[in-house]
């Protein structure tokens, strides 16, 4: 079972809100992902956990803050958010390095608006 | 040079066409690429994995040639549903992974 779910569907904030994106998978994989995607646009890396630590953060700017409870689990932490950061935000997982082929399963995704 | 590079299209079809992309790469150690479907305003879906010389699944295959640096997705017989995007995908180091910028394909009646 390929699947990697993400709550909620659609999130409006405004840019004083604080909120968070949920990710859970049960596949196994002891890596996962965020990715920020805009329109018309490939996904951009944000984040990587592997084993539940991170391992890369793509200089994403302090106001999103990951977090990994446990090697199922991957939030993404919102604060005062610009509308900028309005896209959709994708959610994957994989096996970690070394003992994949390197696909990645993504979640529907979290399509978020900031006012 | 870009990492991986594919033409945005779009690629406008008729049904029952046969229909192939090419991707472009420019790190000649990479090993494993991967075609990706998205639709619009949904997450990518995995399409197929390219590890040797080529892979079949049904309508589509895809071939990667490493002496010219390139991997193609062919698509016979091409359907509406077959309607999205399709992004090239290549190992980025560690567990990262390099998106081409998608080539669009629109299927016609």
């Amino acid at each position: 079972d390929t699947e990697v779910t993400q709550t909620p569907k659609h999130l409006v904030m405004g840019m004083t809100n604080k909120k968070s994106l949920k990710c859970e998978q049960h596949m196994g994989h002891r890596a996962m992902y965020w990715y920020k995607q805009k329109a018309k646009k490939p996904p951009e890396l944000m984040f990587v956990y592997s084993y539940e630590k991170l391992s890369i953060n793509e200089s994403v700017p302090s106001r999103f803050s990951p977090e990994c409870p446990n090697s199922s689990l991957l939030n993404l932490h919102l604060h005062a958010l610009q509308p900028e950061d309005s896209a959709l935000y994708l959610c994957a997982s994989s096996h970690a390095t070394g003992t994949n082929r390197g696909e990645q399963y993504f979640g529907p995704g979290t399509r978020l608006t900031v006012t | 040079r870009k990492e991986v590079e594919q033409d945005p299209g779009p690629f406008n079809v008729p049904e029952g066409a046969t229909v192939a992309f090419n991707c472009t790469y420019s790190n000649s150690a990479s090993q494993s690429f991967f075609w990706y479907r998205q639709d619009c305003r949904k997450e990518p879906k995995l399409l197929m994995s390219v590890y040797s010389s080529g892979n079949e699944d049904g309508r589509f295959t895809a071939q990667l040639n490493r002496a010219s640096q390139y991997i193609s997705l062919l698509i016979r017989d091409s359907k509406l549903s077959d309607s999205a995007t399709y992004l090239c995908v290549g190992p980025g180091g560690g567990n990262k992974l390099t998106f081409g910028t998608g080539t669009q394909l629109k299927v016609e009646l």
